[in-house]
């Protein structure tokens, strides 16, 4: 029964380029959330989604970033023109539902050069 | 928005000193969760309180859903050095129902 698998665990980006974080829930989990952590911090929300929807995205930084989680396949977290600032440890979890059993991937780290 | 104050920020103790760590919301939780975080890896959930006064042990970790639901406290009694690693205290709550980390303590244990 694999847990939350994120890819890829390491991700290196020049400036400008886009980044691609990819987020598979564990099994029959349909609500999927996203966090940022930068070094020494707590995580911080991103954003929530269930099956091709966006449930809340206050977290989300008005312009370059975006997600999807769509019917088949993976969720994404896109980032657009990549500054040295998003570089940082992105972590997915995933639940059943609204209210419990969250578990969280290992996390990507996006370092932009 | 939702903020938690987490306390102590570190922690730097003996081996088999028991440990107490604590957070504070200036609004009310329906679930308050403790994870534990190793370096270079995901948090991982370590204790789940569901209703307001709530005390549950996990082994030699005890945990507390506060009365008024604005706080937690977690425990760990006898710690070892694999007990090392950053510890989070998350509530669940608002409208949507998203998870909200404190600001983590960091657990030193020198053997």
């Amino acid at each position: 029964n694999a847990g939350v698998m994120q890819n890829p665990r390491h991700l290196v980006r020049r400036r400008g380029q886009e980044a691609r974080l990819r987020c598979s829930p564990m099994k029959g989990h349909s609500h999927v959330y996203w966090y940022r952590q930068l070094p020494e911090e707590g995580l911080k929300f991103m954003v929530y989604l269930q099956k091709e929807n966006i449930i809340d995205e206050s977290g989300m930084p008005k312009e370059r970033f975006s997600a999807e989680f769509p019917k088949e396949g993976p969720s994404i977290l896109r980032i657009q023109q990549v500054v040295r600032g998003d570089s940082a440890a992105y972590f997915c979890a995933s639940s059943p539902g609204p209210t419990r059993d969250y578990t969280f991937g290992s996390g990507t780290r996006l370092t932009v050069v | 928005g939702q903020q938690l104050n987490q306390s102590p920020q570190s922690m730097f103790i003996q081996e088999g000193e028991d440990v107490s760590m604590n957070c504070t919301s200036s609004s009310i939780f329906n679930t308050w969760l403790w994870y534990k975080q190793d370096p270079g890896e995901g948090p991982v959930l370590l204790i789940a309180l569901y209703k307001a006064g709530e005390l549950t042990s996990n082994g030699r970790l005890t945990a507390q859903f506060g009365i008024t639901r604005k706080d937690s406290f977690l425990n760990i009694s006898a710690s070892i050095p694999s007990d090392v690693g950053i510890y989070f205290c998350a509530g669940l709550g608002g409208a949507t129902n998203k998870l909200i980390f404190g600001t983590g303590t960091l657990l030193a244990v020198q053997p």
